[in-house]
């Protein structure tokens, strides 16, 4: 089965403890995203990356790191986790000829 | 970059009543432009996606349409029933490029 799956689903974490959320795909998509949801301002791209050790910047990267050392990962860190990064993140993917984005199943973080 | 708007933020009709919801986007260069549905504590999915090269779209009691002279599109349910009930988001992209750029949701309740 095509998934996209994120990991942890929820996590309370206190500010400036390091934290990583992963995610994973099985459909050989050469794309993946992150994006962060709150209410109001939609789904924000935060890191992008087109294919293996290429990333780029979203419309709000800062406070944020990722890496993409193999296609099917791409893990999102937060190195001193603050406040205003509680929030709603999701990791999507696509193929490279193909826009339809596929969203994995969230992970609800909430920093102290 | 990209900046789409959306409107409105929250939408309450009556069942069977149609639901309109409107998007404008900022790039001529998008051409690419989809719907997603949010479902409350489920990930973003496709319900419909138009391009560039045509003005309307529909499937079964949804359609979309798009003025790229304007550039702005339009969610059109018909028909609403209260499994319509969720969050949409429109978004704009260019096929080839970058991930998409949502807007900023809309709350759609269905009453019975």
């Amino acid at each position: 089965e095509a998934q996209v799956t994120q990991n942890p689903r929820y996590l309370i974490t206190v500010t400036g403890k390091k934290l990583t959320v992963t995610c994973s795909q099985n459909m050989n998509h050469e794309y993946m995203s992150w994006y962060r949801q709150d209410p109001g301002l939609g789904l924000r791209q935060i890191y992008y990356s087109m294919n293996v050790e290429v990333t780029d910047k979203g419309d709000v990267p800062e406070g944020y790191k990722v890496s993409r050392k193999e296609k099917r990962n791409f893990p999102l860190i937060l190195e001193s986790p603050s406040p205003n990064q509680t929030s709603l993140y999701f990791c999507a993917t696509r193929q490279a000829h193909l826009p339809e984005a596929f969203f994995g199943q969230g992970t609800r973080l909430t920093v102290v | 970059g990209e900046n789409v708007e959306q409107h409105p933020s929250t939408l309450s009709v009556q069942e069977g009543d149609s639901a309109v919801i409107k998007c404008t986007y900022s790039d001529s260069a998008s051409n690419y432009f989809p719907w997603y549905k949010q479902e409350l504590g489920k990930r973003p999915q496709l319900i419909i996606d138009i391009r560039s090269n045509v003005g309307e779209k529909k499937d079964q009691r949804i359609a979309v349409t798009l003025n790229k002279t304007a550039k702005h599109f339009s969610l059109h349910i018909t028909e609403t029933q209260p499994e319509d009930s969720a969050v949409y988001f429109c978004a704009a992209s260019m096929e080839a490029g970058n991930m998409l750029t949502f807007g900023g949701g809309t709350r759609l309740m269905v009453k019975p």
